[in-house]
């Protein structure tokens, strides 16, 4: 079984749209890191979070964690179709093995001019 | 060293044959990590090496299954016996020791059992 919700399933914008990609987990989370994944390839790390409150950007995606650490979210400003892909949220949780990272089922953003 | 390399990109076996797949990680990582990837899941863990040392091992990696990191630098999966259901993307990622820290894929192998 997932350890992490990601939602929505799936996400289909225009270009230029914002979006908004959230991961929760019932657990409090040690790490959370986003990826992105191009179909049939490897993962591409995006952003690590760590502490509760926590938010950072790359060019035009913002990831932030909730102060509980148990919520995150990825927004996208702007959309382009460069975006398109699977993002994946993956968690160290305490108690586990540091770097053991447990993963969603991922969010296929499709970008469409 | 640009990444996490693995090899082969992709490989087709016949049921009951034997496959392994290679992972050269970042060379300064010495945490090295493997995952399993089928159609529409996030990956899931396989087991972990820290130097050359397996450190541990998911239930989902059954008796077929061995890995390997001689010397803590590449790492080699092999699958025996294969079967349909070991069909999947295989990735490896590698991260330093230290802390919290992210870790970096690599292409990952796909594997199809036919």
């Amino acid at each position: 079984s997932q350890e992490l919700e990601q939602s929505p399933q799936s996400l289909i914008v225009q270009e230029g749209k914002n979006l908004t990609i959230n991961c929760t987990s019932s657990k409090t989370l040690y790490g959370l890191y986003w990826y992105k994944q191009k179909y049939g390839e490897g993962l591409i790390f995006l952003m690590m979070l760590q502490k509760g409150g926590e938010e950072k950007s790359h060019e035009k995606i913002t990831a932030k964690l909730d102060e509980k650490k148990q919520q995150s979210s990825l927004h996208i400003t702007a959309s382009q179709p460069s975006h398109a892909g699977i993002y994946l949220c993956g968690a160290d949780r305490r108690g586990s093995t540091l770097g053991r990272l447990y993963f969603g089922r991922g969010t296929q953003l499709t970008v469409w001019p | 060293d640009t990444g996490v390399s693995q090899d082969p990109r992709h490989k087709i076996t016949k049921r009951g044959q034997n496959v392994t797949f290679r992972c050269d990680p970042i060379s300064e990582h010495n945490r090295l990590y493997w995952y399993r990837q089928t159609l529409g899941q996030g990956p899931e863990f396989l087991t972990y090496f820290q130097n050359e040392a397996q450190l541990e091992k998911s239930r989902l990696l059954s008796d077929r299954f061995s890995a390997e990191r001689p010397k803590g630098s590449f790492s080699t999966l092999e699958i025996q016996r294969t079967e349909q259901g070991d069909s999947a993307m295989y990735l490896c990622a590698s991260s330093f020791t230290q802390g919290v820290t992210e870790a970096f894929f690599g292409q990952g192998t796909r594997l199809t059992v036919v």
